[in-house]
């Protein structure tokens, strides 16, 4: 049972360009959430996508878009990258629903130079 | 909103010791889950444990349990006979449950050390 996957697991770029990470979720699950994690510190919640959608979203700008397929696969989306982007991403799958846990993945760490 | 807070950034146990992560959270709510998660140097966020709001009865899972008072609004990890790979970042984490979807709510984070 593949649990949940990332890509890429680190990534380079410079400032204003733009970055797409991607999460497969944990086989049998449809809602995925985004973290971002900056080093030292606990991840904050970017939003959770489920049936195509966004369905909550943290205190993030709108440089931060995501993107959810048919397959519950997601796609996180930086545009304007600024050098306080470089965090580690974390990707978390659960199925939706009262009384479900969050399932992580290994996470992208982005560098923004 | 709710927030969550670890005041130990960083703790040492000798191995086959005990020792006890602190957490404490604000929320004007009732009903909520409270999870810890371990992020070993690999990064995998990986659960430990969890505990609904509604169970007076502390979780435990083999060498992890809780200490939970909802009055008090803490939840305390105790790791007993600790072992090498206990090492990692721990962080407490909680889940509203009157709120649409899962987002988690972390703390800071607790680095433990293990000496053997």
């Amino acid at each position: 049972d593949a649990g949940v996957t990332q890509s890429p697991t680190h990534l380079i770029k410079t400032r204003g360009q733009q970055v797409t990470l991607r999460c497969s979720p944990k086989s049998g699950h449809d809602t995925v959430s985004w973290y971002q994690q900056a080093l030292g510190q606990g991840p904050q919640f970017i939003f959770q996508y489920y049936e195509e959608e966004e369905r909550q979203r943290g205190n993030f700008p709108d440089r931060f878009s995501g993107h959810q397929f048919p397959n519950y696969s997601s796609e996180l989306n930086v545009n304007a990258l600024l050098l306080g982007d470089s965090a580690l991403y974390l990707c978390a799958s659960t199925i939706q629903g009262v009384g479900t846990t969050q399932y992580f993945g290994p996470g992208t760490r982005l560098l923004v130079l | 909103a709710q927030t969550v807070t670890q005041s130990q950034p960083e703790m040492s146990v000798q191995e086959a010791e005990t020792v006890t992560l602190s957490c404490t959270y604000d929320t004007s709510e009732s009903d909520y889950y409270l999870f810890w998660y371990k992020q070993p140097p690999s990064r995998q966020m990986i659960l430990v444990i969890r505990q609904e709001a509604y169970k007076q009865q502390n979780a435990t899972e083999n060498r992890f349990s809780v200490n939970f008072q909802k009055a008090a609004k803490s939840f305390s990890l105790k790791i007993s006979d600790s072992q090498l790979g206990d090492a990692a970042m721990y962080f407490c984490a909680y889940r509203s449950l009157r709120e649409y979807g899962n987002k988690l709510v972390f703390g800071a984070g607790t680095i433990l050390r293990v000496k053997s």
